[in-house]
C-alpha cells in the first residue's frame, strides 16, 4: 500500500544529543514537509523540500536539520541547539494537485 | 502572513446532531486553498475536504461540508448526522499560493467530543 512511513513511533533523547527522525513516502510525491505539534496546539512548519537536494526553512527551524538525498526519504535531526524538542512530530508529502498525506508521527521526549 | 483561527477549544455534540467547527483566516493573497483534516487520538492527520478561493460551490464530501463565506474570510466545517467515531481534534489549514513559501497555516483545533 502507498503512505507515508515515519519511525520510530516514540523516541527518548538525553539533554545534549542529537536524533534523527525517519519519514519515508512511496507515493512519488515531490514535496515533503516537517511539522511540529506541542499539546493542544497546531502544527508548526518546520522544513520542507519540493525537489530532492533542496530544502527551505518553516517558521521553526531553528535547532533543526534536513536532507533530502532521495525523493522518497526526508529524514529530521533534533539537534542539541533545539532548547525544548519534546513534541509530536509529522512528516507529511503531496504532488502538485493533491492535499498533503500525513505519516503517523513520532512522540520524542528529553529524559 | 497567513494565520488560521478557531475559537472553539472544545465542543460536546449529541450522536446524530449536526455540527458546525468554526474557521476564519487572514491572508493578504488572492489565491488559496482551505483545508479541514481531522486528527484522531491516535495521532495521525486525515484529510477530510478542500476549498479553493475560487471555487463557487461550496465543498462537500460524504457528511462533510465546508460553509465557504469568502468575503467573511470564513470556512466553517459542518459534519451532519454526528457518529461517535467522530469524536477527534479537528483542525483548519490554509496554503496560500503567494510569497514563494509552501506548507500550511493550521489552527490551534477544536475538539470534538460526541456523547451518545
Amino acid at each position: 500500500d502507498g503512505g507515508i512511513t515515519q519511525s520510530p513511533k516514540y523516541l527518548f533523547r538525553k539533554e545534549g544529543q542529537n536524533v534523527t527522525l525517519s519519514c519515508e513516502q512511496n507515493l512519488n510525491h515531490d514535496a515533503m514537509y516537517w511539522y511540529r505539534q506541542d499539546p493542544g496546539q497546531g502544527l508548526r512548519l518546520i522544513y520542507y523540500s519540493q525537489i530532492v537536494n533542496d530544502f527551505q526553512k518553516g517558521d521553526i527551524a531553528e535547532g533543526y536539520s534536513v536532507s533530502r538525498e532521495k525523493k522518497e526519504s526526508f529524514p529530521l535531526t533534533v539537534t542539541s541547539a533545539q532548547k525544548n524538542p519534546t513534541a509530536f512530530y509529522l512528516c507529511a508529502s503531496r504532488t502538485l494537485n493533491t492535499e498533503a498525506f500525513f505519516g503517523q508521527g513520532t512522540r520524542l521526549t528529553v529524559v | 502572513a497567513q494565520k488560521i483561527t478557531q475559537t472553539q477549544p472544545g465542543m460536546f455534540v449529541q450522536e446524530k446532531e449536526a455540527v458546525t467547527l468554526d474557521c476564519t483566516y487572514d491572508t493578504s493573497d488572492q489565491s488559496y486553498g482551505l483545508f479541514w483534516y481531522k486528527q484522531p487520538s491516535s495521532g495521525e492527520m486525515i484529510f477530510l475536504i478542500y476549498q479553493g478561493s475560487y471555487d463557487e460551490q461550496n465543498a462537500t464530501e460524504g457528511r462533510y461540508s465546508l460553509n465557504f463565506q469568502k468575503a467573511r474570510k470564513s470556512a466553517n466545517l459542518v459534519i451532519s448526522a454526528s457518529q461517535l467515531g467522530d469524536s477527534a481534534m479537528y483542525f483548519c489549514a490554509m496554503r496560500t499560493a503567494g510569497g514563494g513559501a509552501d506548507g500550511l497555516t493550521f489552527g490551534k483545533g477544536t475538539h470534538l467530543i460526541i456523547q451518545p
